[in-house]
């Protein structure tokens, strides 16, 4: 399967604890984005990769978010002392980046689905 | 005000109909534009680009009004595999991707 991987797929969680998610986007992709969904919602834009350096970020993500793309290649998403408001669907995708038509076009993973109880 | 408006639908439609939605946006910077399309508690998956001169692909169409900062996708003979969320997504400084709420679609038999 060469589309975008995310680990794991649902992660259970009780309040206050820390959580990190994975994402593999496709190989050769230089732009990496983490979203967050939630019922209802279109995907809220998180932070932006190009390699390995984080662009952007968006004001949603606070302090206690944090995101790493260290290589270039996979990411991780983390999560310090969840709250109940964390649960979502967190999205990861990649596109191409390069020049043309097709250089926005993302592709997403199937999602993490957090439960914070 | 969001980045992003769409009329949340749903829309109930029947088979062999023609549906059409509409998205407005609201930074006159943006670049480049999207439909995605997204099935209950799937991951969005592109439906089209949205470009300056219209564009079509089979039974689905997209338009693109700069002047007036809105994007519409019309679906014609809808099918019962067309029922899902459609999302507009609208680009900004390349870095940035601004979603909508999504429309909903159902289609009747």
């Amino acid at each position: 399967d060469t589309g975008v991987s995310q680990n794991p797929r649902h992660k259970i969680t009780k309040r206050g604890q820390n959580v990190t998610f994975r994402c593999d986007p496709i190989s050769e992709h230089n732009r990496l984005y983490w979203y967050r969904q939630t019922l209802g919602q279109g995907p809220e834009f998180l932070t932006y990769f190009q390699n390995e350096a984080q662009l952007e970020k968006s004001r949603l993500l606070s302090d206690r978010f944090s995101a790493e793309r260290p290589k270039g290649s996979f990411s991780t998403l983390e999560i310090q002392r969840t709250e109940q408001g964390d649960s979502a669907m967190y999205l990861c995708a990649s596109s191409p980046g390069m020049r043309g038509r097709t250089k926005n076009i993302q592709y997403f993973g199937a999602g993490t689905r957090l439960s914070v109880l | 005000r969001k980045e992003v408006e769409q009329d949340p639908g749903p829309f109930n439609v029947p088979e062999g109909a023609t549906v059409a939605f509409n998205c407005t946006y609201s930074n006159s910077a943006s670049q480049s534009f999207f439909w995605y399309r997204q099935d209950c508690r799937k991951e969005p998956k592109l439906l089209m680009s949205v470009y300056s001169s219209g564009n079509e692909d089979g039974r689905f169409t997209a338009q693109l009004n700069r002047a007036s900062q809105y994007i519409s996708l019309l679906i014609r003979d809808s099918k019962l595999s067309d029922s899902a969320t459609y999302l507009c997504v609208v680009n900004v400084n390349f870095n940035k991707f601004y979603f909508g709420s999504g429309t909903k679609l159902n289609v009747k038999p």
